[in-house]
């Protein structure tokens, strides 16, 4: 079975500055995807960025980019000029290749200080 | 842009009551799944269905039944309401494609308490 850790269930960071989100998972499959999901409070969750296992080159989503490191089963999420609407809570998320369902991490929790 | 959506925002419902969660998407998705989402657990899946009247077992199915009746639609029911099912419960849909790992699209959730 798969498993998805994220080590910092809260995080802060002052506008403007830079911030990265762990998560490390764990699988012997070779075709996967992983996702980085983002639940502001009281508001629908929403993807921020998604990654095919067999693309080397890292996803990037504006401000949003993941550092993929595929042998050490390590996806964290940076933010770059981080903004106030920022604050969520970042859940990171794995799919088989040919399945459907998600397994996901426990959170990280990120508040943006003005 | 999808839209998913659930029918209450808030209940409020007494032990041994039977609860119904509906939620509807407006984009043909084939897949449908609804999840549970507690702090410091994550979310975790309880069921899901790839298709009308098609289910698979989540990670925690006990003490829940659903139905998809219809491809937009698709309930989660609690037969006997426990106040260990006091949660968040979120509904999600995605498109079923050859290569698997498509996006899911969240409704906005049922924050429901059970006394």
């Amino acid at each position: 079975a798969q498993t998805v850790t994220q080590s910092q269930p809260e995080m802060s960071v002052q506008e403007a500055e830079t911030v990265t989100l762990s998560c490390t998972y764990d699988t012997s499959e070779n075709n996967y995807y992983l996702f980085w999901y983002k639940q502001p409070p009281s508001r629908q969750m929403i993807l921020v960025i998604r990654q095919e296992a067999y693309k080397q080159q890292n996803a990037t989503e504006n401000r949003f980019s993941v550092n993929f490191q595929k042998a050490a089963k390590s996806f964290s999420l940076k933010i770059s000029d981080s903004q106030l609407g920022d604050t969520a809570m970042y859940f990171c998320a794995f799919a088989r290749g040919s399945n459907y369902k998600l397994t996901f991490g426990k959170g990280t929790l990120l508040t943006v200080n003005p | 842009d999808v839209k998913v959506t659930q029918s209450s925002r808030y209940l409020v419902k007494r032990t041994g009551e039977k609860v119904f969660l509906e939620c509807v998407q407006d984009m043909d998705h084939e897949n449908m799944f609804w999840y549970r989402q507690d702090p410091g657990l994550g979310l975790r899946l309880i069921y899901f269905s790839y298709d009308v009247k098609m289910k698979e077992k989540g990670d925690i199915p006990e003490g829940y039944s659903v139905s998809r009746e219809k491809k937009e639609r698709f309930s989660l029911i609690l037969e006997s309401a426990s106040t260990n099912q006091t949660s968040m419960y979120l509904c999600a849909s995605s498109l079923i494609t050859t290569g698997g790992g498509e996006t899911q699209y969240f409704g906005p959730g049922t924050r429901l308490l059970v006394l």
